[in-house]
């Protein structure tokens, strides 16, 4: 069982280009989401799903995307990338983020260490 | 949007010394959850807690939810070094997002 996998750990890109955030989680999920980490200012969500076919936006989506064709798989596209996207970005995954439905939290995957110079 | 702060962001203690984190959110929550991050790792689900005035014990950990379900506190008794770490809280106001807070990151010396 291994839980939320991301790919690659750790990548330095250049200013302009595009790649994707690899996530999958083999627990049978609904929720999942991806947030980015910076010193001081905590998790930050990007975007999240509910499930296949479903995603939405989170507080800071700008220069994101996402696509949930399937219930374990999500990955996060950088489309253009700039400096400030330079973060750790971790993917989470849990049965249910609500109270009452038995939830045990977000399981969190290793992050991805992003640097844009 | 929901906002959710913690106070203090940092925290150094002496082994053996008590330490508190504190949660508020802007909005009514309908669950808090806290976390555990250790340094250069990931978030780690340590409880979650559902109705207003609940307190919830881990050995050492004491977890509380405001009566008004827009705050919460985590205790933790007679600090060890394996407490070290950055403590998160996280919240649903509503909707489908889960807020985390801005963390207090505590370090224990011996």
């Amino acid at each position: 069982n291994a839980g939320v996998t991301q790919t690659p750990k750790f990548q330095v890109l250049k200013t302009g280009q595009s790649m994707t955030l690899q996530c999958a989680q083999d627990m049978n999920h609904e929720y999942m989401s991806w947030y980015r980490q910076d010193p001081g200012m905590g998790l930050r969500l990007i975007h999240y799903s509910v499930g296949a076919g479903i995603t939405d936006q989170g507080e800071v989506p700008n220069g994101y995307n996402v696509s949930r064709s399937t219930t374990e798989d999500f990955p996060l596209r950088l489309l253009s990338a700039a400096p400030s996207q330079t973060s750790v970005y971790f993917c989470a995954s849990s049965y249910s983020i609500h109270a009452g439905t038995g939830t045990r939290g977000y399981t969190f995957g290793s992050g991805t260490r992003l640097t844009v110079v | 949007g929901q906002q959710v702060m913690q106070i203090p962001q940092y925290q150094h203690v002496q082994e053996g010394e008590d330490f508190t984190t504190y949660c508020n959110s802007s909005t009514t929550l309908s669950n808090i959850q806290w976390y555990k991050q250790r340094p250069g790792g990931h978030p780690v689900f340590l409880i979650q807690l559902v109705k207003s005035g609940e307190v919830k014990k881990q050995k050492r950990l004491t977890f509380q939810f405001g009566e008004a379900k827009k705050n919460s506190s985590l205790h933790i008794t007679a600090t060890q070094t394996t407490d070290v770490g950055t403590y998160f809280c996280a919240g649903v106001g509503g909707g489908n997002k889960l807020t985390f807070g801005t963390g207090t990151q505590l370090k224990v010396e011996l």
